[in-house]
């Protein structure tokens, strides 16, 4: 069964630096999202995208965020400078059509510093 | 804006058990309406979805929740628990005209033999 690929399991970084988390969403997908649970409280909805552009985002998802999707394949989120707060489980999910279930990733666990 | 209430963060059964989990939300227009099961290192999976038509929806793994439109709650129900039922549970609703899922804070459940 098709299933969404999250890498690395675990990253630990010191504050400042850039990171990039990369999600390999199920291959016929169309939307692609990010969310992140800080340890303790609620999964949080960081952004959604589609046909190549952020389509919705929450108020956490600042300059300092970005996403993309470089090939095709991947959909990577990256903080340019990553700060305490940062630290959390993020979840990558994917969907064939809007209104579709939404598929979820393993998480990438942050650790920032 | 929209929130979703799970009532207890921990909720412990014995093996054989009935399991109930509570979720409430706030909306005046009905959403769309998720469990999600989380096991140790994994991924999100969904347990099952209300959209529309028929307010008690079957799942996975025997659960059941139904949608109760006057009292905004979707409740989540097993008869029998299992020890392979023990995991985090999280109940979650898509806004209308939304993408994004908005998520209650989860209920570790623990099955006592």
């Amino acid at each position: 069964e098709p299933e969404v690929t999250q890498t690395p399991s675990h990253q630990v970084t010191q504050m400042g630096q850039e990171v990039i988390l990369r999600c390999v969403p199920i291959s016929n997908h169309l939307y692609f999202y990010w969310y992140r649970q800080i340890l303790g409280q609620k999964v949080e909805f960081l952004v959604s995208f589609y046909n190549n552009e952020i389509s919705e985002k929450s108020e956490i998802f600042d300059d300092q965020f970005s996403v993309e999707r470089p090939d095709g394949s991947n959909f990577t989120l990256k903080i340019r400078s990553t700060k305490l707060e940062d630290s959390a489980m993020y979840f990558c999910a994917s969907n064939l059509g809007q209104g579709d279930t939404q598929y979820f990733g393993p998480g990438t666990r942050l650790t920032v510093l | 804006a929209q929130s979703v209430t799970q009532l207890g963060s921990h909720v412990s059964v014995s093996e054989g058990a009935l399991v109930l989990l509570r979720c409430n939300y706030s909306s005046s227009v009905p959403p769309y309406l998720f469990w999600y099961v989380q096991y140790p290192n994994q991924g999100l999976q969904l347990l099952l979805k209300y959209t529309t038509g028929a307010t008690l929806v079957k799942g996975i793994n025997g659960f059941e929740a139904e949608f109760k439109k006057s009292e905004t709650s979707f409740h989540l129900t097993k008869p029998s628990a299992h020890m392979s039922d023990a995991a985090e549970y999280f109940c979650a609703v898509r806004p209308q005209g939304a993408q994004k899922l908005v998520f209650g804070q989860g209920t570790r459940l623990t099955i006592n033999p």
